[in-house]
């Protein structure tokens, strides 16, 4: 059964890096049925996508985060890994890291998620 | 970017009771939507995708049903564990964008 599994700071400084690592264990991050994403709830509040890496590195960024993201796959690790530069109190969020399935086509939807981790941007 | 609008904010509804969430787009998406459930501490759990098809266990009194801009997820007989927030999700385009959430209450 495949997993997904968080890690990184919980607490970055403003201006600086967040930096985040999902490990998918129980599974194959290079099969080609599947998106790897970040998504972001913020505390009492909705869900925010952030962006999806397919195991080729190929990579698309919500228009929201102003350029100011990055995810990269490291399919030797079976991880995939996000960084926010410039981060502001308003970066403050629950990371969810979630597989999306894109095969079959007609089957789409985020069935497998981590089970998130908090991070505070804070002086 | 397309706005997906969810109603209403809050139900309470009895248990045995039919409770019915409704996600609106501002433009078509076909059936390219999906459903969540979210109870507290945990991470969203898929329930319906395509708009209308269950995911893997989940029981069957979640069904879902509309296209293009009006959707519906109904939860025919209401259970105790069925509190939650549920979220709808559109993935016609990027980028992908969730409803604000219904929280349902049992009564």
């Amino acid at each position: 059964q495949v997993q997904l599994q968080e890690s990184g700071p919980g607490l970055v400084k403003p201006s600086q890096t967040l930096s985040l690592t999902c490990t998918v264990s129980g599974g194959s991050i290079t099969n080609n049925n599947y998106f790897w994403s970040w998504i972001r709830q913020h505390p009492g509040k909705g869900l925010e996508w952030i962006g999806y890496i397919y195991y080729t590195g190929a990579a698309y960024y919500n228009p929201s985060l102003e350029s100011r993201g990055s995810i990269s796959v490291d399919t030797s690790k079976n991880q995939f890994s996000l960084k926010l530069w410039s981060v502001t109190a308003a970066d403050t969020a629950l990371y969810y890291c979630a597989r999306e399935v894109i095969v079959p086509v007609d089957a789409d939807g985020f069935d497998i998620w981590g089970q998130g981790t908090m991070v505070t941007v804070s002086p | 970017e397309i706005v997906m609008t969810q109603s209403p904010a809050t139900l309470s509804v009895s248990p045995g009771e039919r409770a019915t969430l409704s996600c609106r787009a501002s433009q078509s998406v076909s059936n390219d939507l999906a459903w969540y459930q979210q109870t507290p501490g945990q991470a969203p759990r898929l329930l319906i995708y395509g708009a209308s098809t269950r995911a893997a266990g989940i029981p069957v009194r979640f069904s879902g049903s509309g296209s293009g801009t009006e959707f519906t997820l109904t939860i025919s007989s209401l259970q105790s564990e069925d509190s939650a927030i549920y979220f709808c999700q559109h993935y016609n385009n990027q980028p992908l964008i969730f409803g604000g959430g219904t929280t349902v209450e049992i009564k």
